[in-house]
């Protein structure tokens, strides 16, 4: 079984602020673990994968996230919020495995919103 | 790059009608999966594919079949359309462990 927890549902901040978006997540297998940005009216785009390599990620549009095995956490940062960043922002959690175990679960997004 | 195509954008249907919705990818991944998002809800997996003629059930199946007769091509059918089956339908497709690839999403609406 795995799950996501995305706390709260919005996010407000100025733009050239601090970005931080939380995630926990809990997986009975070692996970693969995805950012995904979602823009009004648009499919979801990848933002950012673990993929069990390097901790920490780094990913498109300036993000990053570290994954923590002894929080469970991913938590998706960004050291400077620009306008266009703003948008809905998923994390979401898959098993190590292939075939009918390879679903994604999602959590259910945090809406970021950047104040001039 | 990766393409996933959605055969409508947006569907208006009425309640009882049997409603296909249509999902194309390019990419030859085994796995595809239907997603419905709803405010507050996130995304709900409502079935998956992860080879041609086989599925499996996600979260929220109930109401809904799906159809892969293809590996390029996963249909989800509404047999009898509800009022309660109005949201955003998303499509994506994988390797087998990979990322997911989405469609930009039908939405439909059930009157």
């Amino acid at each position: 079984a795995q799950s996501v927890t995305q706390l709260g549902s919005h996010v407000s901040v100025s733009e050239g602020a601090l970005v931080l978006l939380r995630c926990n997540y809990s997986s009975s297998v070692p996970p693969y673990l995805f950012w995904y940005v979602q823009y009004p009216n648009q499919g979801l785009q990848l933002l950012l994968k673990y993929t069990s390599a390097a901790t920490l990620v780094k990913g498109i549009n300036g993000f990053e996230a570290e994954f923590k095995k002894s929080e469970t956490s991913f938590h998706l940062t960004k050291p400077s919020a620009h306008m266009s960043d703003a948008a809905e922002y998923f994390c979401a959690v898959r098993g190590q495995r292939t075939g009918a175990n390879s679903k994604l679960t999602f959590g259910k997004g945090i809406t970021l919103s950047v104040r001039p | 790059d990766v393409k996933v195509t959605q055969s409508s954008r947006y569907l208006v249907k009425r309640t009882g009608e049997k409603v296909f919705l249509e999902c194309v990818q390019d990419m030859d991944h085994e796995n595809m999966f239907w997603y419905r998002q709803d405010p507050g809800l996130g995304l709900r997996l409502i079935y998956f594919s992860y080879d041609v003629k086989m599925k499996e059930k996600g979260d929220i199946p109930e109401g809904y079949s799906v159809s892969r007769e293809k590996k390029e091509r996963f249909s989800l059918i509404l047999e009898s359309a509800s009022t309660n089956q109005t949201s955003m339908y998303l499509c994506a497709s994988s390797f087998s462990t990979g990322e997911l690839f989405f469609g930009e999403g039908s939405r439909l609406t059930v009157l």
